[in-house]
């Protein structure tokens, strides 16, 4: 089955800065990439996500990238804010009935 | 409001206890999905319910019981659990297409204490 290993499990920042997590994954045939970001007391939500056969996606302020030879995904947040607070989980799955796998997750905090 | 609703938002419940959780959506989604989230944990995936079958049993034990009667309601039935399984547990659901393929949409969970 598939494993997430997700890196660092916090991560403080200064408001303005960049933030990056970094995830692998173990099946090689795995070819969705989503991220969620769950805000204290509330319900992870989408944030973004790649597809196998796209190296990297952008969002505004978000960004994922994809290495498949290396078998890792990151997600860069630039110019943080306050609102940026929260815990980040990446997963990875094979397009089979839903069964996502997830990371541990990081917990982001941006201090002004 | 994402359009997925869970009931109650916190249940306390003695380990001779039986005791429902509910999950609601009107998204026009076809496939639905239990989670586990326990502190310092990655969200576990218990149950997959597509086109109301049961697709994915994450050898989770059998004091948990799931039941989807239509797309739109899943419950997940609890009896004699035990202090570890205290947690937040999420129901999500997803729009059709391949199940593992889409974003997931998350309830608000349910926060259980078991006593």
């Amino acid at each position: 089955g598939e494993n997430v290993e997700q890196h660092p499990s916090t991560l403080s920042v200064q408001e303005g800065d960049s933030a990056v997590i970094k995830c692998t994954y173990s099946d090689s045939a795995s070819n969705y990439f989503p991220w969620y970001k769950q805000e204290l007391g509330k319900r992870p939500q989408l944030i973004i996500d790649i597809r196998s056969n796209v190296g990297e996606k952008k969002d505004q302020r978000i960004a994922v990238t994809l290495n498949k030879t290396a078998k890792h995904f990151s997600l860069h947040i630039t110019e943080t804010q306050p609102e940026d607070s929260a815990v980040y989980f990446c997963a990875a799955t094979i397009a089979s009935w839903g069964k996502l796998q997830f990371g541990a997750g990081t917990q982001v905090v941006v201090t002004p | 409001e994402t359009g997925v609703t869970q009931t109650p938002r916190h249940l306390v419940m003695g380990m001779t206890n039986k005791k429902s959780l509910k999950c609601e959506q009107h998204l026009g989604h076809n496939a639905m999905y239990w989670y586990k989230q326990s502190a310092k944990k990655p969200l576990e995936l218990m149950f997959v319910y597509s086109l109301e079958e049961r697709v994915e049993n994450n050898s989770v034990p059998s004091r948990f019981s799931p039941e989807c009667p239509n797309s739109s309601h899943l419950f997940l039935h609890l009896h004699t659990l035990q202090p570890e399984d205290s947690a937040l547990y999420l129901c999500a659901s997803s729009p059709p297409g391949l199940a593992g393929d889409n974003e997931q949409f998350f309830g608000p969970g349910t926060r259980l204490t078991v006593l």
